[in-house]
């Protein structure tokens, strides 16, 4: 079993649609990272989480350390947004990625 | 400067050449990484440096060598490598071991051995 948990692996969204990506996780940790991913490319990180919800621009990621869950939400999908999330928690000692979620916005 | 610049970002080698990766970061981050990443999965630690001093070392090949000159610098040295070890190679820096302060990834080198 993975340490982190992401759903759903492939995602396909219509422009301007709103977006849910989600993340699970079984170890204790000091912060979690959203990251992304464009084809063929580095990797860029979005947020890093340790307690409730941050918001830049489009993105807004919220954290329940309670839960250990955590969710990336898109506003006002765009055809630029395609890439895969990647979701990441630090455990202080370890860094665990999730396997990403593929994401295609549609215009 | 916020970025970590790895250079090439496209390396062609053959199996007996000898290349070296570098990545290089100017934000003070005294922890740095590198890790591979096949297609269509998520990035597999190589490599962890603390304050210049190598902390983790992932079970990788003595193929794969890496280096860190100073807090700013880091390289990894490649000779005789093998044509599945054709990956992404992405460099991360932190200011805390870890990434317990923040983690910044580069852009990568796509490096193909043939």
């Amino acid at each position: 079993k993975n340490e982190v948990e992401q759903s759903p692996q492939n995602l396909t969204a219509q422009e301007g649609e709103f977006i849910t990506i989600n993340c699970s996780y079984s170890v204790g940790i000091s912060a979690l990272h959203w990251l992304q991913q464009h084809p063929g490319g580095g990797i860029v990180s979005l947020f890093m989480l340790s307690s409730g919800k941050k918001k830049h621009g489009r993105l807004i990621a919220t954290i329940n350390i309670q839960e250990k869950h955590s969710s990336l939400h898109i506003t006002a999908s765009h055809p630029r947004d395609s890439a895969v999330y990647i979701c990441a928690v630090n455990t202080g000692n370890q860094f665990y990625f999730g396997t990403g979620t593929s994401l295609t916005v549609i215009p | 400067d916020t970025e970590v610049t790895q250079t090439p970002k496209h390396l062609v080698m053959g199996m007996t050449n000898k290349k070296s990766l570098k990545c290089e970061q100017h934000m003070g981050h005294r922890a740095m990484y590198w890790y591979k990443q096949k297609a269509k999965k998520p990035p597999e630690l190589m490599f962890v440096y603390s304050y210049e001093k190598l902390s983790i070392n992932e079970s990788v090949p003595s193929r794969f060598s890496p280096e860190c000159p100073n807090s700013s610098l880091l390289n990894l040295h490649l000779h005789a490598l093998q044509p599945e070890d054709s990956a992404l190679y992405l460099c991360a820096s932190s200011q805390g071991r870890q990434g317990s302060y923040g983690y910044t990834f580069g852009s990568g080198t796509r490096l193909t051995v043939v």
